[in-house]
């Protein structure tokens, strides 16, 4: 059973470089989801895809934020410029659609420390 | 704009007491979602409650939803060591299950044997 797959698990960087993020869902999954949590705190929606449509990126925390999933499959999130505020987990999350009774599954994320 | 309160965000309780955890949101939602998260992991789904009423069981947790009072609670029975994790609660903010979820703080839980 292969379920959400991120990748890195652990990325450390310094202040101003650009990261990137990668999430291969379950595979019969249509729709993708990410999230950013911080310490002591729940999960935060950012965006999501049907396939490979953005369907709300609204909620993206700021225009240094940007996420792609061009074939429908793996998706990226991209953060630009980093800054100390950015360091936290990245989640990313899958689910077959819409109505469906399933939860969104999520991957074990990807923790950023920005030096 | 949705909100999710979560009540108590901090619980120590000793092994074999029962207890319940709170999930109050601010706007009409049909389905409402239970997570668990150990230290340095991600979300594990525990529930998926879809309608008013509904009730559901697995093992020592049992969780159910007032969509009228818009009102979640997770009750543990005699809880042990193992249920030792930080719960949260999630609602949809669209509806139809497919869209962003809002989370809860979380329930800190820590159970002493």
């Amino acid at each position: 059973d292969t379920g959400v797959s991120q990748d890195p698990r652990h990325k450390i960087t310094k202040r101003g470089q650009n990261v990137t993020f990668r999430c291969d869902p379950i595979s019969e999954h249509n729709r993708l989801y990410w999230y950013r949590q911080t310490l002591g705190q729940g999960p935060e929606f950012l965006t999501y895809f049907q396939n490979e449509a953005q369907l709300e990126k609204s909620r993206l925390l700021s225009d240094r934020f940007s996420a792609e999933r061009p074939k429908g499959s793996f998706s990226t999130l991209e953060i630009q410029r980093t800054e100390q505020g950015d360091s936290a987990m990245y989640l990313c999350a899958s689910s077959p659609g819409h109505y469906s009774n399933q939860p969104q599954h999520f991957g074990d994320g990807t923790r950023l420390s920005i030096l | 704009e949705l909100k999710v309160e979560q009540n108590p965000l901090f619980l120590s309780m000793q092994e074999g007491k029962n207890y319940t955890i709170y999930c109050n949101y601010s706007t009409t939602s049909d389905r409402l979602y239970w997570y668990r998260q150990d230290p340095g992991k991600s979300l594990e789904s525990l529930f998926v409650l879809l309608s008013n009423g509904a009730v559901k069981q697995e093992g020592r947790l049992m969780a159910s939803l007032d969509t009228k009072a818009r009102l979640s609670t997770l009750h543990i029975t005699a809880a042990v060591h193992d249920l030792s994790a930080t719960y949260f609660c999630a609602v949809d903010m669209e509806g139809g299950g497919a869209d962003g979820l809002t989370f809860g703080k979380g329930t800190h839980l820590i159970i002493q044997p």
